[in-house]
């Protein structure tokens, strides 16, 4: 089946970095959706992209939908510890009537004060 | 503000027992989801309903049942618990298709 390709897996850095992950695919997407989860909570969205080339912005966070519809990423400027958390990508399949969410596994980010 | 909101939050079975998970969301959305997430899996869609009145497999609804019961609610039912069942549930809703899904804050559920 489809798969979403995130990377990378996991980060530890020091506050104040930034940060780059991103989602890759060998399927072209309709739609991409960065969420954030926190431990204990449910995933949370953060920053949806509609149109290939989109680069949009949530605070500190910038994603960009990548011109061959297959690709996005998201960078987290200055971090914080409350930046903390797993951050996953998603995308959006759409073929008639027919949608379908595939999600990446996830980038676990820690942030040492 | 309630949103997507999930009952119980925590619970422990004994294989082979019975359970419902309920979830309703106040937000007037036409979709909703169950997802179970376990380490190293990410989220894996187990059922979904796309509007009030359907309901349809996704990637894995074996040992599973649901039901839409209204357009508020959509429940997901264990009906002989098994160890690999083991997770934790995730119900989402969203206002078209699979777009922009907003989650319940989770059941953790243990089947020993």
């Amino acid at each position: 089946g489809q798969q979403l390709n995130q990377s990378p897996q996991s980060m530890f850095i020091q506050e104040g970095e930034d940060v780059s992950m991103n989602c890759t695919s060998s399927s072209i997407f309709n739609t991409w959706l960065w969420y954030k989860q926190d431990p204990g909570e449910g995933p949370v969205l953060l920053i949806a992209l509609y149109k290939a080339g989109e680069l949009t912005s949530n605070g500190r966070l910038t994603a960009q939908f990548g011109i061959t519809r297959k690709d996005s990423f998201l960078n987290i400027s200055a971090s914080i510890p409350s930046d903390v958390g797993i951050y996953f990508c998603a995308g959006l399949l759409r073929a008639g009537n027919n949608r379908k969410l595939i999600w990446g596994l996830g980038t676990s980010l820690a942030v040492n004060p | 503000n309630a949103g997507v909101t999930q009952t119980p939050k925590f619970q422990v079975l004994k294989t082979g027992q019975s359970m419902t998970l309920q979830c309703a969301q106040d937000m007037n959305h036409n979709s909703m989801y169950w997802y179970r997430q376990d380490p190293g899996m990410g989220l894996r869609l187990i059922y979904y309903s796309a509007s009030e009145g359907t309901t349809d497999k996704g990637e894995v609804p074996n040992g599973y049942n649901v039901s839409r019961l209204n357009k508020r609610e959509f429940s997901l039912r264990l009906e002989s618990a098994a160890p690999s069942q083991t997770s934790v549930y995730f119900c989402a809703s969203s206002g078209q298709g699979h777009t922009e899904a907003f989650f319940g804050q989770g059941t953790r559920l243990t089947v020993v």
